[in-house]
């Protein structure tokens, strides 16, 4: 199984580009997210979404879109990069709790995305 | 608001033992969760406490006490390929997964 698989593993951007962050996932999982990582801090999660059609806002997502046209694919734009995006993003997928809810908390990672915005 | 405290690093001895600590303050508790994170990669799942007590799995065990807000997680002989950050994340009334900083593990021979 390929599990969680994210791409590009690296990209440079020049400030005002846009660019598309792939994430695709083979579990059938219902929960799928995007978190940024920076040095210091912990995980932030920029979007996620329950289910295909569903997207939601997270703690930082600003200049950020998503959506979830089927169940495997959750790509992540970035409208017009900035240098604070400068950063490694994660997919992450996981089950929803039975009866509801977002994740089980035990999520499944890709393998990141190192961007540099210049 | 929601916070999550663990050391940022430590520093422990090839074959020893090492305790890593996890306070946290959130709203509300669905568990708490352990990753694994070594340098370049992407963080794995590790362990899951929801009940007070000890969970073991191998080499590696977790400890929660939700009256105290507060968990650990131990390391036992400990070897070189140890060396990584360990993340501290807890799962809110939400479903909604809040996480430490993480603690970078050194170890050395």
């Amino acid at each position: 199984n390929a599990g969680v698989t994210q791409t590009p593993k690296f990209q440079v951007l020049k400030t005002g580009q846009s660019m598309t962050l792939q994430c695709a996932q083979d579990m059938n999982h219902e929960y799928m997210s995007w978190y940024r990582q920076d040095p210091g801090m912990g995980l932030r999660l920029i979007h996620y979404s329950v289910g295909a059609g569903i997207t939601d806002q997270g703690e930082v997502p600003n200049g950020y879109n998503v959506s979830r046209s089927t169940t495997e694919d959750f790509p992540l734009r970035l409208l017009s990069a900035a240098p604070s995006q400068t950063s490694v993003y994660f997919c992450a997928s996981s089950y929803s709790p039975q009866g509801g809810g977002r994740t089980t908390g035990e999520l499944f990672f890709g393998e990141g995305s190192r961007l540099t915005v210049l | 608001g929601q916070n999550i405290d663990q050391p940022t690093e430590m520093t422990a001895t090839e074959g020893a033992i090492v305790q890593i600590n996890c306070t946290y303050q959130t709203s509300g508790f669905n568990g708490l969760f352990w990753y694994q994170q070594h340098a370049g990669e992407a963080p794995t799942f590790l362990s899951y406490n929801v009940l007070d007590g000890l969970e073991e799995k191998g080499r590696f065990s977790s400890f929660l006490s939700r009256s105290k807000g507060y968990s650990y997680l131990l390391l036992k002989e400990l070897q070189m390929k140890d060396s990584a950050s360990y993340l501290c994340a807890v799962l809110d009334s939400n479903y909604q997964l809040i996480w430490g900083a993480g603690t970078k593990l050194i170890i050395k021979p």
